[in-house]
């Protein structure tokens, strides 16, 4: 069966630090997103992707990146993680058009002390 | 400026009573929209979606939402509510192809 997967699924980390986390979907899917979810804000849009080597940012970009070099990968990279990024991640993709299902990972929780 | 809205944080209910979800949408999200449960420590799954067609939707579990453009709002309803209902609700619409999420309603049901 299709899916999507990320890892880790428990980080800690260090303040300065650079962290990736990866997501990988098996749905062929064109468009992927990260999203972080925090108390209170639900779940905010990091950066998004609709195609290969296509990125764009999302509501709160400041401090990650991604790259897209394949259709199945959309890493997400914290250039200097800082407290204020602890949160939990998950990544999603979809088919290229905004009426169908997204579908989520299971999520990242990432702690940076 | 918040795109979709989600009224109440939390909604505490005895199992077997009837349940809504609120949720308002704004003009800067499509008219597609969806309904999203997060159960712990797991990822979201769609409940339902509205894209056209019949305002009223009919989802997994026994959930329903009706569209309702005059007061722009797709309230998510179950008539009756079970223990493994308790999950964080969310509810999106749809920007230019990437979802916009409302801040979640937590479901609590106590036997």
């Amino acid at each position: 069966d299709a899916e999507i997967t990320q890892s880790p699924r428990h980080k800690i980390t260090e303040t300065g630090r650079q962290v990736t986390l990866a997501c990988h979907q098996t749905w062929n899917h064109n468009n992927m997103f990260w999203y972080r979810q925090d108390l209170g804000h639900g779940l905010r849009l990091i950066h998004y992707s609709y195609g290969v080597q296509d990125t764009n940012k999302g509501e709160v970009s400041d401090g990650y990146s991604v790259s897209r070099s394949n259709t199945e990968d959309l890493p997400l990279t914290l250039e200097s993680a800082a407290s204020s990024q602890t949160s939990v991640y998950f990544c999603a993709s979809s088919w290229d058009r905004g009426d169908t299902e997204a579908f989520f990972g299971q999520g990242t929780r990432l702690t940076v002390v | 400026a918040q795109s979709v809205t989600q009224l109440d944080s939390q909604v505490p209910v005895f199992e077997e009573a009837p349940v809504e979800l609120r949720c308002n949408y704004s003009s800067s999200v499509s008219v597609y929209l969806f309904w999203y449960v997060q159960y712990p420590n797991q990822g979201l799954q769609l409940l339902l979606k509205y894209l056209s067609g019949s305002t009223l939707v009919k989802g997994i579990n026994g959930f329903e939402a009706e569209f309702n453009k005059s007061q722009t709002s797709f309230h998510l309803r179950k008539p009756s509510v079970h223990i493994s209902d308790t999950a964080e609700y969310f509810c999106a619409g749809d920007n230019t192809d990437k979802l916009i999420f409302g801040t979640g309603t937590r479901l609590q049901v106590f036997p």
